[in-house]
């Protein structure tokens, strides 16, 4: 069975430092990747994906994340942070064939931004 | 365009009683997705449906919950009995069919059950 595992469950940061929020996924094929981002009150905003290709992506807000195949891992950088930054980001993996079978999350890490 | 849309946002129920949640995909969606967010399981997947196709309905954590999907567009997710455990943000998304394409998320319904 597919999982993803987020080994962090908070993070604090100060604001303009880098960051690092780390993945790891367990899948039997080439997996689908996702990274969402969650405010408080909010619904899930994507902030980037990778399906193949390029293993370095680039998303939304300056958000970059780079697939490791030899690591299972997906993890999710960004070179300096902004208050506006703090949230709760979820990875997600998803079956190559589009996601008929709905996606797989891990548990969330959530990201504080001290000033 | 609009994004997924849910209703209502907020809906507070008693213990026993049955509820409705509605969920609005992007205009073009054919596939349709219901997760459950709790904060001792995570973000689970729940159904899917993708256009006239019998659904998925592996992730159903009971025989109490069941979905709908009239037209191929909007959705229904009832919840039977309601258990104070159902308390959650119910989730729905949409999914253009096609190479790579992307689940779009809608704002979810906080459920709580009293």
């Amino acid at each position: 069975a597919q999982s993803v595992t987020q080994p962090d469950i908070h993070i604090t940061v100060s604001e303009g430092a880098s960051l690092e929020l780390r993945c790891n996924y367990s899948y039997g094929a080439t997996p689908y990747l996702f990274w969402y981002v969650q405010s408080p009150g909010q619904g899930l905003q994507l902030l980037l994906k990778y399906f193949s290709g390029d293993t370095l992506v680039q998303g939304i807000k300056g958000f970059e994340a780079e697939f490791k195949r030899s690591q299972s891992s997906f993890n999710l950088r960004k070179p300096s942070v902004h208050w506006s930054d703090a949230a709760e980001y979820f990875c997600a993996v998803g079956p190559s064939g589009g996601g008929a079978d709905g996606l797989t999350f891990g548990k969330g890490t959530h990201l504080i931004i001290q000033p | 365009g609009a994004g997924v849309s849910q209703s209502p946002s907020n809906k507070v129920t008693e213990k026993g009683k049955d509820v409705e949640l509605r969920c609005d995909p992007i205009s073009g969606h054919t596939a349709l997705y219901w997760y459950r967010q709790s904060l001792g399981q995570g973000l689970e997947f729940l159904i899917y449906f993708q256009g006239n196709s019998a659904p998925d309905k592996s992730g159903l954590p009971s025989d109490r919950f069941s979905a709908e999907r009239t037209g191929g567009s909007v959705s229904t997710l009832t919840i039977q009995r309601t258990q104070q455990e159902d308390s959650a943000v119910y989730l729905c998304a949409s999914r253009r069919v096609g190479y790579q394409e992307t689940q779009y998320f809608g704002p979810g319904t906080r459920l709580l059950v009293l």
